[in-house]
């Protein structure tokens, strides 16, 4: 069985610019979650979704990040424009539903230079 | 807001040793605990707790939740150079208590020396 999948692995851009990473979870896997990662800390939760539904995006600052979930599958996280502290590892997971397990994905280590 | 505390922060132990890591929480409405294992990479899943006093057990490791006093522990006997990775402890609410998602405590960094 496949697992989490992200791209890109690994992403260098310049304070300002935009980005964006994507994350295709395990088939079947109706709850995705995005998490920031941050050297030296736990994953904090950004947005979890339902489905195609975001049911809690509280964490997530809105005024540069977005995040989408198109036909419940597939889910892609954007930031623009980028700041110096957005550097950090970006992780998907996902699960049969809230409550279980949740499996992670490889993640996208951003560097904002 | 909930809460996650682990300790130590960071451990060096020696191969065949026994060590135990601490994590600690507060959470609204505790639905689980769940510990983790991340080396270079993405966390991979250990144990989920859910019962007070009931033992997990998976080869050489091992887990435990006491939801009395809020604080599971999760042992590491016989270590190898393979256990070496950050250790995360985490905790989930029930459905519309609290924080959505898992929160997770900063990690214990387990280093085992040859």
């Amino acid at each position: 069985e496949a697992g989490v999948v992200q791209s890109p692995r690994y992403k260098i851009i310049e304070k300002k610019q935009p980005v964006a990473f994507w994350c295709n979870p395990i088939s079947g896997h109706n709850t995705l979650y995005w998490y920031r990662q941050n050297l030296g800390q736990g994953p904090e939760l950004l947005i979890r979704y339902e489905n195609e539904e975001a049911v809690d995006d509280s964490q997530l600052p809105k005024d540069r990040f977005s995040a989408e979930r198109l036909k419940g599958v597939d889910s892609t996280l954007k930031i623009q424009p980028a700041e110096l502290g957005d550097s950090a590892v970006y992780l998907c997971a996902s699960s049969t539903g809230r409550g279980r397990e949740q499996f992670f994905g490889p993640g996208t280590r951003l560097t904002v230079l | 807001e909930d809460k996650v505390v682990q300790s130590p922060l960071s451990l060096v132990v020696h191969e065949g040793d026994t060590v135990t890591l601490n994590c600690s929480y507060e959470v609204t409405n505790f639905r689980s605990l769940l510990w983790y294992k991340q080396e270079k990479k993405a966390p991979t899943f250990l144990f989920m707790l859910t019962s007070s006093g009931i033992e997990k057990k998976s080869g050489r490791l091992s887990s435990i939740l006491d939801k009395k006093e809020l604080f599971s522990i999760l042992n590491i006997t016989a270590t190898q150079t393979g256990d070496s990775a950050v250790y995360l402890c985490a905790v989930e609410d029930v459905p519309g208590g609290g924080a959505d998602g898992l929160t997770f405590g900063k990690g214990t960094h387990l280093i085992i020396q040859p």
